[in-house]
């Protein structure tokens, strides 16, 4: 089984720009695995953020892209705002099974 | 609009089973793939497995292998986790979420597992 490894925590600036990043122990992740990233604040359910590696929900705001970068999955906050403090989750796919990483705690 | 409503918190027995539902509206049910996940209190997000709405193929998990069983009823555009054995370890949210078509997320049901 796959371990999906992502930093457990962060911290930016209000205004400032932040890269979270999501590797796989199978290697580099790539677009096979259809990166996923989620937004969770507390004591609510997680929200989609990006899809497929870099596609936007219709609720995600534009200071979020989400990219592959150095063989892994990334997700970039630029501008951040203090409301943006959350849990941070990627997800990705393993031949037909999904694997989480352990999530980043972004502080604002 | 879209809306996944899960049914609500239970408490069980060690060695019993659960069996959580998962309502789905304002889209075509069987275009897609529900998945299911769980949080313990504290901690991160876990996958549980998935079924195809359309097709009722399922995929679990190995860590859930043999305990989980996923199914769906498309005439109540509703679909269904159980989850047998239960120990303390299961005490858990539980979440369905739709994940490739609207992407949106139930809002969790609370299971605890206590003797």
């Amino acid at each position: 089984q796959a371990v999906v490894t992502q930093e457990p925590s962060l911290t930016v600036s209000p205004g400032g720009t932040v890269t979270l990043t999501c590797g796989s122990s199978t290697g580099a992740v790539t677009s096979g695995h259809y990166p996923y990233w989620f937004q969770q604040k507390p004591g609510q359910a997680p929200m989609t953020l990006i899809y497929d590696t870099s596609n936007k929900h219709s609720w995600t705001p534009a200071r979020f892209s989400g990219s592959l970068l150095g063989g892994k999955a990334a997700l970039t906050l630029s501008g951040a705002q203090t409301d943006d403090e959350a849990d941070y989750y990627c997800l990705l796919s393993y031949s037909g099974t999904w694997e989480f990483g352990g999530g980043t705690k972004l502080t604002v | 609009q879209v809306q996944l409503v899960q049914s609500g918190a239970e408490v069980k027995k060690p060695g019993a089973s659960v069996k959580i539902s998962c309502k789905a509206s304002g889209y075509t049910f069987t275009r897609y793939t529900m998945h299911w996940v769980r949080q313990a209190p504290g901690q991160g997000l876990e996958y549980m497995g998935w079924i195809n709405a359309g097709s009722g193929d399922t995929k679990y998990s190995q860590r859930f292998q043999g305990r989980v069983t996923i199914t769906r009823d498309t005439s109540a555009n509703t679909a269904y986790m159980e989850l047998s054995s239960l120990r303390s370890e299961d005490t858990a949210v539980y979440y369905c979420a739709d994940l490739g078509g609207t992407r949106d997320w139930g809002q969790g049901t609370l299971v605890t597992v206590s003797s």
